[in-house]
């Protein structure tokens, strides 16, 4: 089963709101995190990443740190922009070879 | 660096006709992975191959689908007969399995409708 669970969304927010995506995992060990962001029409792109316990992992204004204690890796942003609305994925990688496991991805609009 | 290069970017066909999607890998990268996206089922693993070789396709939806890796860089998936259901956006993605913490890298995809 699927074990990367992200907040449901979709999620509207007005232009430099704050925003807080949601994403716990589950895993044995310590596996690797990322966020990766889809623009319409296009494919998912790496937007930022963390291998370990503790690393925070940022781009383009976005952070997320990986929290072993909660077994989670949320994505924060202090001011988003209408340029930012797309659908945000969490996702870990397998810890025993390279498989993705993905979360369900979340919309975002950000309106002016 | 070029990217994932997926053909065509968009297809539309009827069903019952062959449809055959081509992807060509980052140069280097040795693992493929083919992906699914739709609106209700979000974005599903059909299949995967660490160099050239099919690890798993369990993901693959049934007998109709196929793939193939020849070569490092270039990978079809086959849907012979298609059907309306069939309709989807398809990822190709590659990466790096010499690295454990190599990122996926995507392709644009191909939107695929199936009337």
């Amino acid at each position: 089963g699927n074990s990367v669970t992200q907040m449901e969304g979709p999620v509207t927010l007005s232009e430099e709101a704050f925003l807080t995506i949601n994403c716990t995992y589950t895993a044995t060990g310590y596996p690797s995190l990322f966020w990766y962001v889809q623009y319409p029409g296009e494919g998912l792109q790496l937007l930022l990443k963390a291998t370990k316990a503790d690393d925070k992992g940022s781009n383009k204004g976005f952070e997320a740190t990986y929290r072993k204690e909660t077994t989670s890796f949320h994505l924060e942003k202090g001011s988003v922009q209408v340029s930012d609305s797309a659908v945000y994925f969490c996702a870990r990688v397998k810890t025993t070879g390279n498989q993705f496991y993905f979360g369900t991805g979340t919309s975002l609009t950000v309106i002016p | 660096d070029a990217g994932v290069i997926q053909s065509p970017r968009h297809e539309v066909t009827e069903m019952g006709q062959e449809v055959t999607l081509r992807c060509k890998p980052i140069s280097g990268h040795n693992s493929l992975f083919w992906y699914r996206q739709t609106m209700m089922r979000g974005l599903e693993l059909l299949i995967y191959f660490n160099n050239n070789v099919p690890i798993d396709d369990s993901g693959m939806p049934e007998d109709r689908f196929s793939a193939k890796m020849p070569n490092a860089s270039f990978s079809t998936l086959k849907i012979q007969p298609s059907e309306p259901r069939d309709s989807a956006v398809y990822f190709c993605a590659s990466s790096s399995s010499k690295s454990y913490n190599s990122p996926l890298h995507f392709g644009n995809g191909t939107r695929l409708t199936v009337t």
